[in-house]
């Protein structure tokens, strides 16, 4: 089936240390997105790729990176610059000047 | 700029009875309407979306919802709720476009009750 995976669905990291989250689609989409979603604050876009090798900050890309070396893959590195990076973060894909995004099921950071 | 503005953070409602949820925009262009439904700890699944034609549109689980231009609004509505709609449930725009960026409101959590 086709559809966009990420992971781990729950990931525990020491303060000051670098993690990266893992989101893949089959969907063969172009464009895919980072969201960062906190309780009350709805979701926030950080980054988006429309095309393999080009990305573009979102609303809240500060702390974080990304690289789009394939179509299938957007990982997003969450840096220790991140002042407050525990939280529900979402990906996302979707075809070029598509209409609907197509969600993965999460990943859940907890830094400590 | 876009921007989505849910207006009940919280909406509780009986088992069978109707509900409504508020949804207003601010856009500069034409927009395209979205509803999401996220049950906990999930991603998002699309209810329903408006891209043009009619301003009423028919969702999955028994959602619809309508657009309605002159007063900025995308409403969610169902005319009999079960326990199993409880979750968040977000509306969003988008210009369309070749950046497709979705702008979310800050979600409704619908607490259905028996």
């Amino acid at each position: 089936d086709g559809g966009i995976t990420q992971s781990p669905k729950y990931l525990f990291r020491k303060e000051g240390q670098n993690v990266t989250l893992s989101c893949e689609q089959n969907l063969n989409h172009d464009a895919m997105y980072w969201y960062r979603q906190d309780p009350g604050q709805g979701l926030r876009l950080i980054y988006y790729s429309q095309i393999v090798n080009d990305f573009q900050k979102g609303d809240i890309a500060e702390g974080y990176s990304v690289s789009r070396e394939k179509k299938e893959s957007f990982p997003l590195t969450v840096t220790s610059a991140q002042k407050n990076p525990t939280a529900f973060y979402l990906c996302a894909s979707s075809t070029t000047g598509g209409i609907e995004a197509f969600f993965g099921q999460g990943t859940r950071l907890t830094v400590v | 700029a876009q921007s989505v503005t849910q207006l009940d953070s919280q909406v509780p409602v009986f088992e069978e009875a109707p509900v409504e949820l508020r949804c207003n925009y601010s856009s500069s262009v034409s927009v395209y309407l979205f509803w999401y439904v996220q049950y906990p700890n999930q991603g998002l699944q699309l209810l329903l979306k408006y891209l043009s034609g009619s301003t009423l549109v028919k969702g999955i689980n028994g959602f619809e919802a309508e657009f309605n231009k002159s007063q900025t609004s995308f409403h969610l509505r169902k005319p009999s709720v079960h326990i199993s709609d409880t979750a968040e449930y977000f509306c969003a725009v988008s210009g369309g476009g070749a950046t497709n960026k979705l702008i979310f409101g800050t979600g409704t959590l619908l607490a259905v009750q028996p």
